[in-house]
């Protein structure tokens, strides 16, 4: 199983461009999320879903865009790129809640 | 508002000592928590949880506590290692197994000298 991948691991966009990160599981989980890594603050939930069709907002949700139309994919899509986005981002999945499988991380700068 | 705190951004432990890092949080709905071990450049990885109708957890060398009266959760790692040097995240759910949220702390970067 490769488990959870994310693309791209870099990206560098400039204020007000779009694009979406990409998150892929093969190990059938029901639920997905997306959190963001910045110094100091920990990692905060944007959006998860808890199945295909189910989408929730997180903690820091404004600026971002989801959907899951199938089990194994969910991408977050920025849609006017802002320099408070630049940040380390993180899909997971799991059976449930906790206990989730984090990818490796996309690193994100805005300028 | 943060729900979770982790309060030392840092903590340095000799090999073979303890290390005990802390965590605090302010909403009792709490059920379930979780500490989560990230190394640079990887993405977190799960390490020990415990409901909240316990009070200890143990896994080898890692021990959760929780005091809810306190609101307070430990991790204890007996004894030391420089491999258990990486950045430490306590983590809380609200809501049910399969719907709910996990809220984290800023974590806590755990360096152990040889």
């Amino acid at each position: 199983n490769a488990g959870v991948t994310q693309t791209p691991k870099f990206q560098v966009l400039k204020t007000g461009q779009s694009m979406t990160l990409q998150c892929a599981q093969d190990m059938n989980h029901e639920y997905m999320s997306w959190y963001r890594q910045d110094p100091g603050m920990g990692l905060r939930l944007i959006h998860y879903s808890v199945g295909a069709g189910i989408t929730d907002q997180g903690e820091v949700p404004n600026g971002y865009n989801v959907s899951r139309s199938t089990t194994e994919d969910f991408p977050l899509r920025l849609l006017s790129a802002a320099p408070s986005q630049t940040s380390v981002y993180f899909c997971a999945s799991g059976d449930y809640s906790y206990e989730q499988y984090f990818g490796p991380g996309t690193r994100l700068t805005v300028t | 508002d943060q729900q979770v705190k982790q309060n030392s951004p840092s903590l340095s432990v000799q090999e073979g000592r303890i290390s005990i890092l802390n965590c605090d949080y302010t909403n009792s709905m709490f059920d379930y928590f979780l500490w989560y071990k990230k190394y640079p450049a990887e993405g977190p990885t799960f390490l020990i949880s415990i409901s909240s109708i316990k009070d200890k957890n143990e896994d080898g060398r890692f021990t959760v506590f929780l005091n809810k009266s306190a609101k307070h959760l430990s991790l204890h790692i007996v004894p030391s290692q420089p491999g258990d040097s990486a950045v430490y995240f306590c983590a809380a759910r609200l809501g049910s197994s399969n719907t709910g949220k996990l809220i984290f702390g800023q974590g806590t970067t755990l360096q152990v000298k040889p």
